[in-house]
């Protein structure tokens, strides 16, 4: 089964407006980690923002905020107030800890474009 | 400077050359890791490694091998490379602990062409 799925390969969104990208995963551990990351067209991955499994409330960084609902097993991000700039393709991953190491899951990823 | 770099950043080669994809960091951890990025496919990791002792297959590892010559630098080679490893490689590190998040950090990534 897929660890982490991203259902929306493209997605468009108007400057200045909200957008929610979809995140579901799947783990039977207690403890885990759930992270956004930003690849720009210039190819580097950029950490987002970040939710323990045992956070009660929802990670906010700026403009980025993830939604989480546990049993949902859902980890939404949702940047508000778009702008040109956030024009990348943007990964949702997931941490589990196996035998002492952290150990990565990553979704397929979906690609933001912004319009003016 | 950056904390993880990788080189070369681009290689074009022929089927049946050895390439040899270096990564060096300066951040102080003992994990590292070699994924491979294909359009709709996300990453995909090739190896990983605890410390300089202890390395490990990660879900697509055949024909990949790779070395760590020491905590800092861990090197991914292709023994023979063929068209389908065409792809963007990006090595990753995290700490044991102590950062907040125990987030990965990235290098730049390799661009590869096989031809």
């Amino acid at each position: 089964a897929q660890k982490i799925t991203q259902t929306q390969p493209g997605m468009f969104v108007q400057e200045k407006e909200a957008v929610t990208l979809d995140c579901t995963y799947d783990t039977s551990d207690q403890s885990y980690g759930l992270f956004w990351y930003k690849q720009p067209s210039s190819g580097e991955m950029i950490f987002l923002i970040y939710q323990g499994s045992y956070d009660e409330q929802n990670a906010t960084e700026g403009r980025y905020s993830l939604n989480f609902q546990k049993a949902r097993k859902s980890a939404n991000l949702v940047i508000s107030a778009s702008q040109l700039g956030d024009s990348a393709m943007y990964f949702c991953a997931m941490r589990e800890v196996k035998y002492n190491f952290n150990k990565f899951y990553f979704g397929s990823g979906t690609k933001l474009n912004v319009k003016p | 400077d950056a904390d993880v770099t990788q080189t070369p950043r681009n290689r074009i080669t022929k089927t049946g050359k050895r390439i040899m994809l270096e990564c060096s960091q300066t951040k102080g951890h003992d994990r590292m890791y070699w994924y491979r990025q294909d359009p709709g496919l996300g990453l995909r990791l090739i190896y990983y490694s605890f410390d300089v002792k202890d390395i490990n297959k990660g879900e697509i590892s055949d024909g990949y091998s790779v070395s760590r010559q020491a905590q800092a630098k861990f090197s991914l080679s292709l023994e023979s490379a063929i068209p389908n490893q065409t792809a963007l490689y990006f090595c990753a590190t995290s700490a044991r602990s102590g950062t907040t998040y125990n987030e990965q950090f990235f290098g730049p990534g390799t661009r590869l062409t096989v031809l």
